[in-house]
């Protein structure tokens, strides 16, 4: 019973193509994220989806999209890839409500994406 | 604007020793949440603790136990009894109030601390 999944847990593409990262949560959370985890292990916020609406975007470029086609899923497009998002991408989900701080967030095994 | 700041990159600790963590923090918000999460080798995040602004105790959750000093932001993870197995890296993580302050729930991680236990 996985609670977060990712697929592909893999992907390696070249540059100019475009590519979707799946998030599927089983939990029954409120709200989604995806974090971006780069070469020296830092993890940084990219979006975050509450009831299929997005209330974060973090200085993402336009190539990145979340798409949600409800509540259980958020699904990452990336448009005309760059050597520069070769990264690690994680998909989370976390319970908001009763509105809080207190819920840890639940994270996907991650994709590890890489652009030749 | 919140920030976590993690100041031992790697770390060294013997089997069966206890080693300390260190974490601090800055935020304007009146309420927060604290989080260490544990990366193994194999990449998966694996949440270990919580401790909340308002608690009264430190967290504990068998071997983990959060140091937590409010007046001085910090929030360090004492791990007890290393096992070999405790060999990954830690992140420190916050989380502010839901929509207050512009937090919107996300997490905000530290740069990590790389710790490798000795047999």
């Amino acid at each position: 019973d996985t609670a977060v999944s990712q697929t592909p847990k893999y992907l390696v593409t070249q540059m100019g193509n475009d590519k979707s990262i799946k998030c599927e949560q089983n939990l029954g959370h409120d709200t989604m994220y995806w974090y971006k985890q780069d070469s020296k292990k830092f993890l940084k916020i990219m979006f975050s989806y509450n009831n299929k609406e997005l209330i974060i975007n973090e200085t993402v470029p336009n190539r990145f999209s979340p798409k949600s086609p409800d509540k259980a899923h958020l699904n990452l497009h990336i448009n005309s890839l760059e050597l520069g998002d070769s990264a690690v991408y994680f998909c989370a989900s976390s319970q908001d409500r009763p509105r809080g701080y207190r819920y840890e967030q639940y994270f996907g095994p991650g994709t590890r994406l890489t652009v030749t | 604007a919140q920030k976590i700041t993690q100041t031992q990159p790697g770390m060294f600790v013997q089997e069966k020793e206890a080693v300390t963590l260190d974490c601090t923090y800055d935020t304007s918000d009146p309420s927060y949440g604290l989080f260490w999460y544990k990366q193994p080798s194999s990449g998966e995040m694996i949440f270990l603790i919580y401790q909340g602004s308002y608690d009264q105790q430190n967290a504990t959750e068998g071997r983990y136990s959060l140091n937590f000093q409010k007046a001085r932001k910090s929030a360090n993870l004492v791990i007890s009894a290393s096992q070999l197995g405790d060999s990954a890296m830690y992140f420190c993580a916050m989380r502010g109030h839901m929509n207050y302050g512009g937090s919107q729930g996300n997490l905000i991680f530290g740069k990590g601390t790389k710790l490798s236990v000795k047999p």
